[in-house]
């Protein structure tokens, strides 16, 4: 049972342009979003999180919305650049240690 | 460079063969965790150690057997490994867990680069 679904798995956007990468859960106790990034033949890096005590968190070029009565997320990059290029997995708890991920979305960021 | 070390970088090992992943993290962090990644999946959560206690074992047969010797370091003991054992395995650590004074804030994992695990 796959409790966070980035239903996407893959994007394409071109360099400049707005990148919206989706999420879905269906566990209602998650309280704690992030999004992270991963190289291949590298670890998951922490980009962003968000409570859900709040619906919207910005760092630089990426903002992460959190809409819970849709059990929804989204990561918006923009300006979107070629060094994105990645896949991007989000992640929930419910106020324990357990963190649970998505299945992942590769983007890429083409010239 | 991450600050969650992991050694190897990557280990080959027979079904027969004991061996043993290691993982260091001088930031202070009070969590550490085991995740296992297959290729084109999400990483999977093996085990959780809060303040140097198992918190959290998500059913893994015995034949992966968790180590905290202290606050900064966790090791993962393989033995008698089957070859769809092979996969990535990610150490993480956060700056709080469950049980300690800052249970109730929410941190980031923060992963190493992991171990490349082949059984042959």
């Amino acid at each position: 049972d796959q409790q966070v679904k980035q239903n996407s798995p893959s994007l394409s956007v071109q360099e400049g342009r707005i990148s919206i990468l989706n999420c879905d859960y269906t566990n209602s106790m998650f309280d704690y979003f992030l999004w992270y990034k991963k190289y291949p033949a590298e670890g998951p890096t922490f980009l962003i999180s968000i409570s859900s005590i709040k619906d919207k968190n910005e760092d630089g070029r990426f903002t992460v919305f959190l809409n819970k009565s849709a059990k929804h997320l989204s990561l918006h990059i923009v300006p979107s650049q070629p060094g994105d290029s990645a896949v991007y997995f989000c992640a929930a708890s419910a106020d324990t240690d357990k963190l649970i991920f998505g299945t992942g979305t590769r983007l890429q960021v083409f010239p | 460079d991450t600050e969650v070390t992991q050694t190897p970088k990557h280990l080959v090992m027979g079904m027969t063969n004991k061996k043993s992943l290691k993982c260091e993290q001088h930031m202070g962090h009070r969590a550490m965790y085991w995740y296992k990644q297959k290729a084109k999946k999400p990483p999977e959560l093996m085990f959780v150690y809060s303040y140097e206690k198992l918190s959290i074992n998500e059913s893994v047969p015995s034949r992966f057997s968790p180590e905290c010797p202290n606050s900064s370091l966790l090791n993962l003991h393989l033995h008698a490994l089957q070859p769809e054992d092979s996969a990535l395995y990610l150490c993480a650590s956060s700056l709080s867990g469950s049980g300690g004074p800052l249970s109730s804030y929410n941190s980031p994992l923060h992963f190493g680069n992991g171990t490349r695990l082949t059984v042959t």
